[in-house]
């Protein structure tokens, strides 16, 4: 079947734009998370939701950061006036139960 | 200190060797215990859940040891095709299993 998907694979964006990130979790999977993985850096947990809600958003890293998700799909990581250091790639991935959580392909983001 | 740690490496070893990694995690009410793969510019892929007791899966053996906070990966018999970066995560608690990742150990098997 269909595994998570993720739009744009590459974006490339000057400082001080916002940028919309894309996650197509598997269908019918309930939780959906958001990381992202910089350079040098490990995985970096930023935000989880348990159907539409997220119930845990402590990984943000500041207030540029925002998700949403809806009818407990399609969920959108949205990064408003980017800096050089927003740069990683960020990584969707999604489960329906605990133990198996399976990550998209990444958006690879590069801030100029 | 890092939630999770692990030595990055790299490990070059020769194919047909026994490699061993260890990740230590700090949170000692830690639930639940993985290993993933990562290749090159991929997502990473479950490899293997860690149990209390120890699992095996093929060429891959998992130990958890929890009096010392650490996990470990044994791979035996070790392929071309082993050649990748495995990373460690933990869940620290049921009802929010966000992962929380070591670095990473980056690995080659050397023909």
């Amino acid at each position: 079947g269909a595994g998570v998907s993720q739009s744009p694979s590459n974006k490339v964006t000057e400082k001080g734009k916002d940028v919309e990130l894309r996650c197509d979790p598997i269908s019918g999977h309930t939780a959906l998370y958001w990381y992202r993985q910089s350079l040098g850096q490990g995985l970096e947990f930023l935000i989880y939701f348990q159907g539409n809600s997220a119930p845990d958003k402590s990984g943000l890293p500041s207030d540029r950061f925002s998700a949403e998700r809806t009818g407990e799909s399609v969920s959108t990581l949205t990064i408003q006036r980017t800096q050089q250091e927003d740069s990683a790639v960020y990584l969707c991935a999604s489960s329906l139960i605990v133990n198996e959580q399976f990550f998209g392909p990444g958006t690879r983001l590069t801030v100029l | 200190r890092k939630e999770v740690e692990q030595d990055p490496g790299p490990f070059n070893v020769p194919e047909g060797a026994t490699v061993a990694f260890n990740c230590t995690y700090s949170n000692s009410a830690s639930q639940s215990f993985f290993w993933y793969r990562q290749d090159c510019r991929k997502e990473p892929k479950l490899l293997m859940s860690v149990y209390s007791s120890g699992n095996e899966d093929g060429r891959f053996t998992a130990q958890l040891n929890r009096a010392s906070q650490y996990i470990s990966l044994l791979i035996r018999d070790s392929k071309l095709s082993d050649s990748a970066t495995y990373l460690c995560a933990v869940i620290h608690n049921f009802g929010n299993e966000k992962l929380t990742f070591g670095t990473g150990t980056r690995l080659t098997i050397i023909p």
